[in-house]
């Protein structure tokens, strides 16, 4: 998965509670992305970095929010899960030079 | 709403036939892009096209863009089991570096032995 983690993999919280889910890359690129993927959806541009400290908004970022300190690191937070954050997220990566998008292996997150 | 829709939505084929997916979008793009997806995995990058491109291959892949329809057409052919998996269109509008890309829903393919 060309050297992008996400963490957790896996995780079950409850309505009303704010989830952080973290993406890390060893790659040093410096677009990272995150997307959201459901059923009869496909993947849908949550936010996005185009460097350290620079972020923009996807098409679904409402209740979302991003932080990227470090050119390895892009943090998602959902402020206050709700059931409709229920997905499967993928965070992904691509450099200057590169239209080419990679991506890590999803975090599940189910909120009850 | 969606900027690329894919056709069919699934399909099934037999191990050494030939499997085309079809894509199709709204707006005009710079490039557009073919990803796969096995069970429970990320997206892998497999092929993309420019938008002053017309065809293009790679291995048992070949990709065709017809920008005054809009549309393109990704084929495998002599298909194996392990090439079963989703198969993803996204369209790259970004003319500057880096990517903005818009995915459609997929194409569920099987490839039965």
């Amino acid at each position: 998965d060309a050297g992008i983690t996400q963490s957790p993999r896996h995780k079950v919280t409850e309505t009303g509670t704010p989830v952080t889910l973290r993406c890390h890359q060893t790659e040093n690129h410096r677009y990272m992305y995150w997307y959201r993927q459901d059923p009869g959806h496909g993947l849908r541009l949550i936010h996005y970095s185009y460097g350290v400290k620079d972020t923009d908004k996807g098409e679904v970022s409402d209740g979302y929010s991003v932080s990227r300190s470090k050119t390895e690191d892009f943090l998602l937070t959902l402020e206050s899960a709700t059931s409709s954050q229920t997905s499967v997220y993928f965070c992904a990566i691509s450099d200057w030079f590169s239209y080419e998008q990679y991506f890590g292996p999803g975090t599940r997150l189910t909120v009850t | 709403s969606q900027q690329g829709e894919e056709d069919p939505q699934a399909l099934s084929i037999q191990e050494g036939e030939n499997a085309t997916m079809n894509c199709s979008y709204k707006t005009s793009i710079n490039n557009l892009q073919w990803y796969r997806q096995n069970s429970g995995r990320g997206l892998v990058h497999l092929i993309l096209i420019r938008s002053n491109e017309r065809e293009k291959h790679s291995g048992r892949l070949r990709v065709t863009l017809d920008t005054s329809k809009k549309s393109s057409s990704l084929l495998i052919t002599a298909s194996r089991a392990a090439d079963t998996a989703s198969y993803f269109c996204a369209t790259d509008t970004q003319e500057t570096s880096g990517s903005r890309l818009t995915f459609g829903e997929g194409t569920q393919l099987t490839v039965n032995p």
